[in-house]
């Protein structure tokens, strides 16, 4: 299995309070993402890291932040938790090649916001 | 318009059936094309990745068509063991979506004894 690990694994957490999620990989892999998954709406970009220091928006970025300051850990921020961030988290590692890059994927998070 | 479009499913189908999955993209700048399946509460592992010219794992055959933006996963002689949710993913490799991952919403497959 590839090196990658979430942290915490499960929280619980109350409606605007901060919250940090991170991800640690092993692989020294180029690229990390956060999804979120949540029934009929499958994963859903967060956020993505093609470098340390180099992060971009995804599909779902309001709400969140991320930082990425050494090549093996992505933190996920919820600046204010709310109620709509209850999901599974998912982190996932990939390299850049200019050919086919298979994704690697954490355990997961669960979080739920009461 | 969502980047991957999947037919949802869910599928039910008996032992040693064939059973095959259907997937749009959107993007024309995608370049690599894959197949996920995540069992019930873990992570998605990668199934295979979908070549140009079609590829074959056993009893998995995965067809990519360009023109049409247009991908397939085949599963032969089904096995309980199939059980799980697919997800197509493709992934942009160059311009302003360099690196991003697209999935779709994933379609769901039961077979039963």
């Amino acid at each position: 299995d590839a090196g990658i690990t979430q942290s915490p694994r499960h929280k619980v957490t109350e409606t605007g309070t901060p919250v940090t999620l991170r991800c640690h990989q092993t692989e020294n892999h180029r690229y990390m993402y956060w999804y979120r998954q949540d029934p009929g709406h499958g994963l859903r970009l967060i956020h993505y890291s093609y470098g340390v220091k180099d992060t971009d928006k995804g599909e779902v970025s309001d709400g969140y932040s991320v930082s990425r300051s050494k090549t093996e850990d992505f933190l996920l921020t919820l600046e204010s938790a709310t109620s709509s961030q209850t999901s599974v988290y998912f982190c996932a590692i990939s390299e850049s090649t200019p050919g086919a890059t298979e994704a690697f994927f954490g355990q997961g998070t669960r979080l739920t916001v009461v | 318009r969502k980047e991957v479009e999947q037919d949802p499913g869910p599928f039910n189908v008996p032992e040693g059936a064939t059973v095959a999955f259907n997937c749009t993209y959107s993007n024309s700048a995608s370049q690599s094309f894959f197949w996920y399946r995540q069992d019930c509460r873990k992570e998605p592992k990668l199934l295979m990745s979908v070549y140009s010219s079609g590829n074959e794992d056993g009893r998995f055959t995965a067809q990519l068509n360009r023109a049409s933006q247009y991908i397939s996963l085949l599963i032969r002689d089904s096995k309980l063991s199939d059980s799980a949710t697919y997800l197509c993913v493709v992934n942009s490799n160059r311009g302003s979506t360099l690196g991003r991952l697209y999935f779709g919403r994933g379609t769901q497959l039961t077979v039963w004894p």
